[in-house]
């Protein structure tokens, strides 16, 4: 067990709908980070938080969204869903020791778009 | 382009046998390397960051390094536990962006 939850594991819904998966990062942990991943694409990061504020973006999508609140969680908002979404999300919280970075992952979240 | 690639994509090995995943990169500006590990239907675990060619890192029978165009992951005496994909990806660019390679998937028999 990581120590990162996510919520909820598995969603199932519908094209043109709109879900929010959340994420509960380690406790300490300031950062968090999204990852979708698909068997076509693979792995593909998202975006990062850190303490709230936007650190870092990948390739995602206009009709995606995250934030982080004040507590540390964060949400990732997908909206007006197509097939091609259907994937593993999954978020990241990291901490820094001394220099190092160690990223903890979630179990993930399952989302099936239908 | 911003270019991740992983070999071999497959590697099977024998209890003991001692083996290298590759990964290079073409990318500018590399912020840092990461290697992960994923077991079937589980969330990728961490395993190391290197920053700058040069750097190498250990954990158990894992020894990762670096150069400017591609990290070696360095797998001793693997046992089958050690059996899972192995991912790395980089970060890099005024972004931060992370890029994935496909992975290898491997394989360790007793």
């Amino acid at each position: 067990d990581s120590g990162v939850t996510q919520t909820p594991k598995h969603l199932i819904t519908a094209t043109g709908q709109r879900v929010t998966l959340r994420c509960s990062p380690r406790s300490g942990d300031l950062s968090v980070y999204w990852y979708q991943q698909s068997l076509d694409q693979g792995l593909q990061f998202l975006i990062q938080y850190y303490n709230g504020e936007e650190r870092a973006k990948g390739n995602i999508l206009e009709r995606f969204s995250a934030q982080q609140f004040p507590d540390l969680h964060s949400e990732l908002n997908l909206s007006s869903l197509e097939l091609g979404d259907s994937a593993l999300y999954f978020c990241a919280s990291s901490t820094l020791q001394g220099a190092e970075e160690t990223q903890y992952f979630g179990p993930g979240t399952r989302l099936l778009v239908l | 382009e911003d270019q991740v690639t992983q070999s071999p994509e497959a590697l099977r090995l024998q209890e003991g046998e001692s083996s290298s995943l590759n990964c290079s990169y073409t990318v500018s500006g590399l912020r840092g390397l990461f290697w992960y590990r994923q077991d079937p239907g589980k969330g990728p675990e961490f395993l190391f960051t290197l920053y700058s060619a040069g750097e190498e890192k250990e954990k158990e029978r894992l020894k990762a390094t670096l150069t400017k165009k591609e990290s070696f992951l360095h797998i001793t005496a693997p046992k089958p536990e050690d059996s899972a994909t192995y991912l790395c990806a980089v970060q890099a660019g005024n972004n931060n962006d992370m890029r994935f390679g496909a992975g290898t998937r491997l394989t360790v028999k007793p």
